[in-house]
């Protein structure tokens, strides 16, 4: 069965680094895009990157956009979310998720898995 | 601009139907979205894509008490039979050239 596991959060101060790490098993990773997704507390869903199967397209909101950098590793079959200058309100659970088709020529679209998340904290 | 519009929250009594509603933004109105349901303290879990001519696709396990339609830019979610697990915020999602969007979630409340 599909899983996502996220790790890698915790508390950080304003203006230093974090990466998050999401391991996935039960499909074959290299296949699907696969995107970031945050929920700051008591808020709603933010998407917040997306990697293309090959990891040749990225695409980031414009939140993050030259802040947080996602990647992917096919030997490891896992994402990655590089958060560099985080802010206070990078605070926030972030979750992976994985993209439910394979369209050709074309990075985005419905998730149909998530991991159980990651909190973030950004505060001094 | 693509955009998704949901109620905030919605209510309805054990046993009962409900049906949730998001709205596409003007000029995309043929967009297929996806629905996701996050009970409290957990995290999102997908329910089902949904056409523009109503077709959807469920994930699996999701029960046959949820089910999906459209009409024009609208997208709906019908939950019959509530049940107290179905207690939770209902977000749609749909996505565009190099772009993901979320509706604000939906609150339901089973009374």
């Amino acid at each position: 069965q599909v899983q996502l596991v996220e790790s890698g959060g915790g508390v950080v101060q304003p203006g230093r680094s974090l990466r998050l790490s999401c391991a996935a098993s039960g499909f074959t990773f290299s296949s699907y895009a696969m995107s970031w997704v945050r929920q700051a507390p008591g808020r709603g869903l933010e998407w917040v990157a997306v990697i293309s199967f090959d990891g040749g397209n990225k695409y980031y909101a414009d939140s993050v956009k030259g802040r947080f950098t996602i990647s992917r590793d096919e030997y490891k079959n896992t994402l990655y979310l590089q958060m560099n200058s985080l802010r206070a309100e990078d605070t926030a659970v972030y979750y992976c998720a994985k993209n439910g088709e394979i369209i050709v020529g074309s990075t985005t679209g419905s998730f149909d898995f998530w991991g159980q998340g990651t909190l973030v904290t950004v505060s001094s | 601009q693509l955009v998704l519009t949901q109620t905030p929250s919605a209510s309805a009594s054990l046993g009962a139907s409900v049906k949730l509603t998001c709205t596409l933004s003007s000029g995309h109105s043929s967009y297929a979205i996806a629905w996701h349901q996050q009970q409290p303290e957990k995290g999102p879990r997908y329910l089902m894509k949904l056409k523009s001519d109503g077709s959807h696709y469920k994930g699996d396990g999701i029960p046959d008490r949820f089910s999906g339609s459209s009409s024009g830019a609208e997208r709906y979610l019908t939950i019959s039979s509530l049940q107290s697990e179905d207690e939770a915020d209902y977000y749609c999602q749909t996505w565009g050239s190099g772009i993901v969007v979320f509706g604000g979630g939906t609150k339901l409340t089973v009374l």
